[in-house]
């Protein structure tokens, strides 16, 4: 069964550090690939998405993630966080072939100003 | 366009009762997904419906069912509630299946909380 795995459960950063988020997932095929935030009592958004082509993909507010096809992965970055980007962030494996998506088990990111 | 909208948003149920919850997804989208939301166990998928009929299915136990009606509305149902089932409970829609590439993109409701005394 796919899974995906989140390393960083809780990480505190102070506004300006720069942030990168593991992801690893565990199906071998084609995959479509997410993030999504989570703010502090609102529902989930989604930041960024792979569906094919260019592997570094951009997303709103100022995230971007990487896949890394031979290592399964699809870390997301951004070069500097402001108190404003404290919320869970999930990251989420649709198969294709018309299979179930599959999320992490998101991490909490806390952001000091 | 509306979003995702999900009814009640609270719920306080005791052992042993059952809940129905409700979901209208963005209009035009023809799936919808459901999960389970709880702290440490990120979302777990429940089950998926696309034109009223069940897709694809998590591993919950039977308690656990659902439905969706031409409209593309959707329901799912908790018999017999445990403690365990105190969560957050999720809908998102989408214009096609998951894993149907651009279409598979799912938009997320606000949950409804599921208290079980």
């Amino acid at each position: 069964a796919q899974s995906v795995s989140q390393h960083n459960h809780h990480v505190i950063l102070s506004e300006a550090a720069s942030l990168e988020l593991g992801c690893n997932y565990s199906y071998g095929g084609t995959v479509n690939l997410f993030w999504y935030v989570q703010y502090p009592g609102q529902h989930l958004q989604l930041l960024l998405k792979y569906f094919s082509g260019d592997p570094l993909v951009k997303g709103i507010k100022g995230f971007e993630a990487e896949f890394i096809k031979s290592k399964f992965s699809f870390n997301l970055r951004k070069p500097s966080v402001q108190w404003s980007d404290t919320a869970e962030y999930f990251c989420a494996v649709n198969p294709g072939g018309y299979q179930k998506v599959t999320f992490g088990t998101g991490t909490k990111l806390q952001v000091i100003p | 366009k509306a979003g995702v909208t999900q009814t009640p948003r609270y719920l306080i149920k005791t052992r042993g009762q059952q809940v129905t919850l409700s979901c209208s997804p963005i209009s035009g989208h023809r799936s919808v997904s459901w999960y389970q939301q709880t702290p440490g166990q990120g979302l777990q998928f429940l089950f998926e419906y696309f034109s009223e009929t069940q897709r694809n299915k998590g591993n919950f136990p039977g308690r656990f069912s659902g439905r969706q009606f031409s409209n593309s509305r959707s329901e799912m149902n908790v018999s017999t509630l445990e403690l365990g089932d105190s969560a957050l409970y999720l809908c998102a829609s989408s214009l096609g299946l998951a894993g149907g590439g651009v279409k598979a993109e799912q938009f997320f409701g606000p949950g409804t909380r599921l208290t079980v005394l």
